[in-house]
């Protein structure tokens, strides 16, 4: 059971180009996010899938896209990478929202640098 | 929007010592939960608190949910080096109860 797969672990980029960031759970949970970590920031909400098909802007939206077209799969698309998003990427799944209780699961996150 | 904020940002203690971290929100929340981050690491969860007054401890956490259900606490007895991270603590926010993150207490252990 490998939990939250995230890949890649590190990536450069330059200003301008765009990546896709790749998230999969094999828990069958419902709900999938993304967050970025910055240092004194702690994490923010950047965009959040409650099902397949089903995606939603969090704290964090701007510079971002996502797709749910599977319950595994939850890419993460940097349309055209600023150094501003240099950060720390985590995904993370639960069963369901936490309104029903459901921890998340967070992934090994995706260590991104923009120069 | 809703904001939970924790303190302190930084705690440096001799391995032994006791420590503890707080969170406060000036909403009610339907429940916290808290979460440790090891360097280098990702969020792990740790616990759920969802009643008024709710203690839970593991071991040497003590972890505190308040009456109004406005603030909570983590309390670590005894300090050990593999207490070394940092700790989280988290509540639902908006209509579908994304977990909104406090900026977390960074704990460093002295041996």
């Amino acid at each position: 059971n490998a939990g939250v797969t995230q890949t890649p672990k590190f990536q450069v980029l330059k200003t301008g180009q765009s990546m896709t960031l790749q998230c999969a759970q094999d828990m069958n949970h419902e709900y999938m996010s993304w967050y970025r970590q910055d240092p004194g920031m702690g994490l923010r909400l950047i965009h959040y899938s409650v099902g397949a098909g089903i995606t939603d802007q969090g704290e964090v939206p701007n510079g971002y896209n996502v797709s749910r077209s599977t319950t595994e799969d939850f890419p993460l698309r940097l349309l055209s990478a600023a150094p501003s998003q240099t950060s720390v990427y985590f995904c993370a799944s639960s069963y369901a929202t936490v309104r029903v209780n459901s921890p998340l699961h967070f992934g090994n996150g995706t260590r991104l640098t923009v120069t | 929007g809703q904001q939970v904020m924790q303190i302190p940002q930084y705690q440096h203690v001799q391995e032994g010592e006791d420590f503890t971290t707080y969170c406060n929100s000036s909403t009610t929340l339907s429940n916290i939960q808290w979460y440790k981050q090891r360097p280098g690491g990702h969020p792990v969860f740790l616990i759920q608190l969802v009643k008024s007054g709710e203690v839970k401890k593991q071991k040497r956490l003590t972890f505190q949910f308040g009456e109004a259900k406005k603030n909570s606490s983590l309390h670590i007895t005894a300090t050990q080096t593999t207490d070394v991270g940092t700790y989280f603590c988290a509540a639902p926010w908006g209509s579908q109860g994304n977990l909104i993150f406090g900026k977390g207490t960074k704990l460093s252990v002295k041996p």
